[in-house]
Parts: structure tokens; sequence; C-alpha cells
């Protein structure tokens, strides 16, 4: 049971390319989420899927896209990075009907320069 | 920004002393939660406490919480080294599966 992975761990961008952070769950969730941190910030919410085949924009949508590919499966797309978008990316599953707890991967780490 | 504020930022005690930090929140709530992180890790729940209790334990960790002026307060006793790390409070707005985190308090426990 590995929880909730996020791959890759680590990525360098330059300013206007473009890439996919992965974000697969097996623990049957309903709801999954992609969290940015910045640094003495908390965690700001930018997209959020409450079931599969549902997204909705959280607290800092702009500048990002994604996918709820499956009930396990949900990705973070950065069409065209800006070095705002320099990061940390923590993606997360719950079941909020229930219990409300959140599970958390590893997080991306990520650098646009 | 619709992020809660935790006090202090910072804290830094002595092995054995209780660890205290408070979080206020702008929205109505279903419940809230406090998280710990360690460094360069993912966060990892730690206990939820409904909008309609006012006190729970478990373990060394107590939070209460007061709706009314819309705050929260996290005490672990008799700390350990290892409780170093940062701790956020979350809540999820009523009628929503959002969560909004604290901006959170960094706790070192020194040996």
């Amino acid at each position: 049971n590995a929880g909730v992975t996020q791959t890759p761990k680590f990525q360098v961008l330059k300013t206007g390319q473009s890439m996919t952070l992965q974000c697969a769950q097996d623990m049957n969730h309903n709801s999954m989420y992609w969290y940015r941190q910045d640094p003495g910030m908390g965690l700001r919410l930018i997209y959020y899927s409450a079931s599969e085949g549902t997204t909705d924009k959280g607290e800092v949508p702009n500048g990002y896209n994604v996918s709820r590919l499956n009930k396990r499966e949900f990705s973070l797309r950065l069409e065209s990075a800006a070095p705002s978008q320099t990061s940390v990316y923590f993606c997360a599953s719950s079941v909020p009907e229930s219990s409300y707890e959140q599970y958390f991967g590893p997080g991306t780490r990520l650098t646009v320069t | 920004s619709q992020q809660g504020e935790e006090d202090p930022q910072a804290l830094s005690i002595q092995e054995g002393e209780n660890a205290t930090m408070n979080c206020s929140y702008k929205t109505s709530i279903n419940n809230l939660q406090w998280y710990r992180q360690n460094s360069g890790r993912g966060l990892v729940h730690l206990i939820l406490i409904r909008s309609n209790e006012r006190e729970k334990h478990s373990g060394r960790l107590r939070v209460t919480l007061d709706t009314s002026k819309k705050s929260s307060s996290l005490l672990i006793t008799a700390s350990r080294a290892a409780d170093t790390a940062s701790y956020f409070c979350a809540t999820v707005r009523s009628g929503t599966y959002k969560y909004i985190f604290g901006t959170g308090t960094r706790l070192k426990v020194l040996a």
C-alpha cells in the first residue's frame, strides 16, 4: 500500500517550458488535491477534484490545468512555466465524506529559471 | 488571502516542556485539523476537531476550538526532540471540500 505517490521528485524548467506533475493514490479516495508551498507560507490550494470526472479551482489556479484521469490519478500541468511557479508541489487525497483526514505525497520540488 | 494565521511563527523550547501554538481562521467551518511537516516531507495528519466540539485529546496532543473567536490551539505536552517540525492548522469550509491551511509554526525542541 504505497499511499500517495508523486513524480518527479525534482524538476528544473526554463521559463516557457511545459510539464506535467503526476499523482496517484491507492486508497480508493474520492477527493484529490494539488497544493503549492512557498517558503514561510502554508499550503495554498491550486485545484481539487471532489470525485472522478469533476475538478474545481482553489485559491491560486492561474497558470495551471488539471486532469482527473480516473479515480486513482490526478495530474497538474504547467503550460508555460514562469519563475513565480518555483515552489514545492504536494498532492493529497481524502475521503471528506467521512474522515476529512488528508494523506499527502512526498512533494515535487520545481525550479523555474 | 484566505489563509489562516498561526502564532507564534517559530517556537524554541527545551525537551520536556509544553509547546502551545495558536491558529486563527476567517470563515465558518465544518472542522479544523492539525498537521505536522518534517523538513522536506509531506504533511501528516495529527488530529481533527469538529465545529461542535470544544476540546479533544490524542496522546500528548490537546486541541481546543473556539468558534466564536474563530481560533484554535494545539498543546503538545512533555515535548521530545522528535517533535521538532512545522505544525499547520487546516480548516474545511462549511459546504465545501476546500481545505485552507494556516501559515504554520516552526517548533524546535532542544535536547
